[in-house]
């Protein structure tokens, strides 16, 4: 069975500063990947996907994720970040496939900003 | 466009009745539905998968007779937690999806069993 790693339970970083959010994931071939992100008391956002071709991905909010497929990671990454950042992230895995998989999430990363 | 949305976004109940959460996709049809619970600091676990007209399939440890789920149309799953006890409390997030696609989440729905 897949599994997902985010090793990370808490970051804390400026206003202004980079980020890069970790994620590793255990599976036997390249399963497809997910970044979410939950606001307190709400539901859960898309960020970006990775399904196949180019491993860097571009996602919504000016994140983006590069897939390193030697090293089974999907980290997640921000150049300068906005208080509004302040949320819970979410890596997750699907079996690839041609209908709507199972997600297996990570524990989540609480991202605190600093002004 | 990919809208889910969930009803009610919060809920208190007494312990031992029954509480019915909806959850919609507003702008596509969804085959599939899923169910997660999500309790306070932690990460989504899934409850089950349902697919349009069949029944649905639970994960291990999740009590069918107790959490009934129902996906009658393509726009349409329902959650019914039956006597709910004070322990069902939590943070529960649909999410839905079409064939081969992404799946989009559902605002949660918070209950409380008192």
């Amino acid at each position: 069975a897949q599994s997902v790693t985010q090793p990370d339970i808490h970051i804390t970083v400026s206003e202004g500063a980079s980020l890069e959010l970790r994620c590793n994931y255990s599976y036997g071939a390249t399963p497809y990947l997910f970044w979410y992100v939950q606001s307190p008391g709400q539901g859960l956002q898309l960020l970006l996907k990775y399904f196949s071709g180019d491993t860097l991905v571009q996602g919504i909010k000016g994140f983006e994720a590069e897939f390193k497929r030697s090293q089974s990671s999907f980290n997640l990454r921000k150049p300068s970040v906005h208080w509004s950042d302040a949320a819970e992230y979410f890596c997750a895995v699907g079996l690839p496939g041609g209908t709507a998989s199972k997600l297996t999430f990570g524990t989540g990363t609480r991202l605190q900003v600093t002004l | 466009g990919a809208v889910v949305s969930q009803h009610p976004s919060r809920v208190i109940c007494k312990s031992g009745t029954s509480v019915k959460i909806e959850c919609r996709s507003l702008d596509f049809q969804a085959t599939t539905m899923f169910w997660y619970r999500q309790f306070p600091k932690q990460s989504l676990m899934l409850m089950a998968t349902s697919n349009e007209g069949s029944k649905a399939t639970y994960e291990q440890g999740v009590e069918k007779d107790k959490f009934l789920i129902n996906h009658a149309s393509l726009t349409l799953s329902t959650l019914t937690v039956t006597s709910a006890h004070p322990e069902d409390s939590s943070f529960y997030i649909c999410s839905a999806a079409s064939p081969g696609e992404t799946q989009y989440f559902g605002p949660g729905t918070r209950l409380l069993v008192l």
